[in-house]
């Protein structure tokens, strides 16, 4: 599998500020993902981020809150806008490889506190 | 709205025993099915994917489908302590993106020495 990094690894965050997350891959992927999982709870998919094209968000998530860049097929960020104590959560990123499968390998994943 | 089922747990068994852990989703058309690993406080590690009816071993891993009954299941045998853990279970829909995946919300296992 591909070496996956993210910055930062947590903060603690303002209420109202934003914080942009960036998910680095060590190979070029055809699909990267980001994900939230809030405290006790599972993954949710927020969107996927298309190389060249806007995201494509799941429903609940919208881009104004959390708007996605991906400028090449290995990095790609997030931006938690606006936040509220609800945003505190673990966000992931996540790739799946080009190897015909759908099988998708997770980064260390950014946990965020907002106060 | 598809979901995927799990029991939360905690599942405690004996150092040496086989762990059971199982899954049930609603999407009648999913194809594809991967057991995740999640340590506290550190991120999903992929242990196993099944795509077909039957068994898959991996070590001391079985991953078990059964399309018919919307049920697959996670086996650890010889367990260890090192397996304590929680175990999501992960289904992609039918039809559109395969990559799509909707997480259980896992089952808390503990093996005790």
């Amino acid at each position: 599998s591909a070496v996956i990094s993210q910055k930062p690894s947590r903060d603690i965050c303002q209420r109202g500020t934003s914080l942009t997350i960036q998910c680095q891959v060590d190979s070029q992927v055809t699909m990267m993902f980001w994900y939230r999982q809030q405290p006790g709870q599972s993954l949710t998919l927020i969107a996927t981020a298309n190389q060249g094209s806007e995201a494509t968000y799941e429903s609940g998530f919208v881009i104004d809150k959390f708007p996605i860049s991906r400028p090449n097929l290995t990095f790609s960020t997030l931006t938690v806008s606006n936040m509220s104590p609800e945003d505190s959560s673990i966000y992931l990123c996540s790739v799946a490889m080009d190897r015909g499968t759908d099988e998708q390998y997770f980064g260390p994943g950014t946990r965020l506190t907002v106060t | 709205q598809k979901e995927v089922e799990q029991n939360s747990g905690p599942l405690s068994v004996p150092e040496g025993a086989i762990a059971s852990l199982n899954c049930t989703y609603s999407d009648r058309g999913s194809q594809s099915f991967f057991w995740y690993r999640q340590y506290s406080g550190k991120s999903p590690e992929l242990i196993m994917s099944i795509y077909s009816n039957g068994d898959k071993e991996d070590g001391r891993f079985t991953a078990q489908l059964n399309k018919a009954s919307q049920y697959v299941s996670l086996l650890i045998r010889d367990s260890q302590p090192s397996d304590s853990a929680t175990y999501l279970c992960a289904v992609t829909p039918s039809g559109g993106s395969n990559y799509k995946l909707t997480f259980g919300k896992g089952t808390l296992l503990t093996v005790n020495p």
